[in-house]
């Protein structure tokens, strides 16, 4: 089904590179959210997005990037400072109004090389 | 600060038994609480939410403001209950943070034949 379409499902990466996470929503939502998901931790918000071209940073939003230049695009850039980046990434769109529930993407699955 | 804790890493039942996941959650003000549901292979997805009071797929969940609890429960498990589960909390009022949910750490809910 479509909704939240999140590519590639798997991504490579060498040390020292920067990498982005696509996320397209067909939803006409306002609101978008990246998570970080590791085994034992649940989601962790990294960064999110109520409209566009505004952006805020999540709870662990260090070593990552994001934009908002259209209403159906929110990417996310892993860059060389992220530590720890091997982990799933879900995107999430909501309407983002209170009450309103996330939809979530199938995920991208990252590794370090 | 807003915090979810879901004390059991792991839970497990035998088919037709009850089972509760438990959800605790920290919140200075008027809460939202959902409940997200990750079958194996697929996306995550809404469960349910204390707002609408209903039962899905024969799960309730009730808030109990005094004990800061939204247990998700279920009178007699199935095997296609088996599931990743998330508690996940939200503002019940306007701001700049409204959309935004805090998920707990996750149960992983196994029902045996």
């Amino acid at each position: 089904d479509g909704g939240i379409t999140q590519s590639p499902k798997y991504l490579f990466r060498k040390e020292g590179q920067n990498v982005t996470l696509s996320c397209e929503q067909n939803l006409n939502h306002d609101a978008m959210y990246w998570y970080r998901q590791d085994p034992g931790q649940g989601l962790r918000l990294i960064y999110y997005s109520q409209i566009v071209n505004d952006f805020q940073k999540g709870d662990i939003a260090e070593g990552y990037s994001v934009s908002r230049e259209k209403k159906e695009s929110f990417p996310l850039t892993v860059t060389s400072a992220q530590k720890n980046p091997t982990a799933f990434y879900l995107c999430a769109s909501s309407p983002g109004r209170i009450n309103q529930p996330q939809h979530f993407g199938d995920g991208t699955r990252l590794s370090i090389l | 600060a807003q915090r979810v804790t879901q004390p059991e890493k792991l839970l497990s039942v035998f088919k037709g038994a009850p089972v509760e996941l438990k959800c605790n959650y920290s919140y200075s003000g008027s809460p939202e609480l959902f409940w997200y549901v990750q079958y194996s292979r697929q996306r995550l997805q809404l469960l349910l939410r204390h707002i609408s009071r209903e039962s899905i797929k024969g799960f309730t969940a009730d808030l109990n403001k005094g004990e800061t609890s939204f247990h998700l429960k279920k009178p007699f498990a199935q095997e296609e209950d088996s599931a990743m589960y998330y508690c996940a909390l939200g503002p019940n009022a306007g701001g700049t943070s409204y959309g935004k949910l805090t998920f707990g750490q996750g149960t992983i809910l196994t029902v045996h034949p």
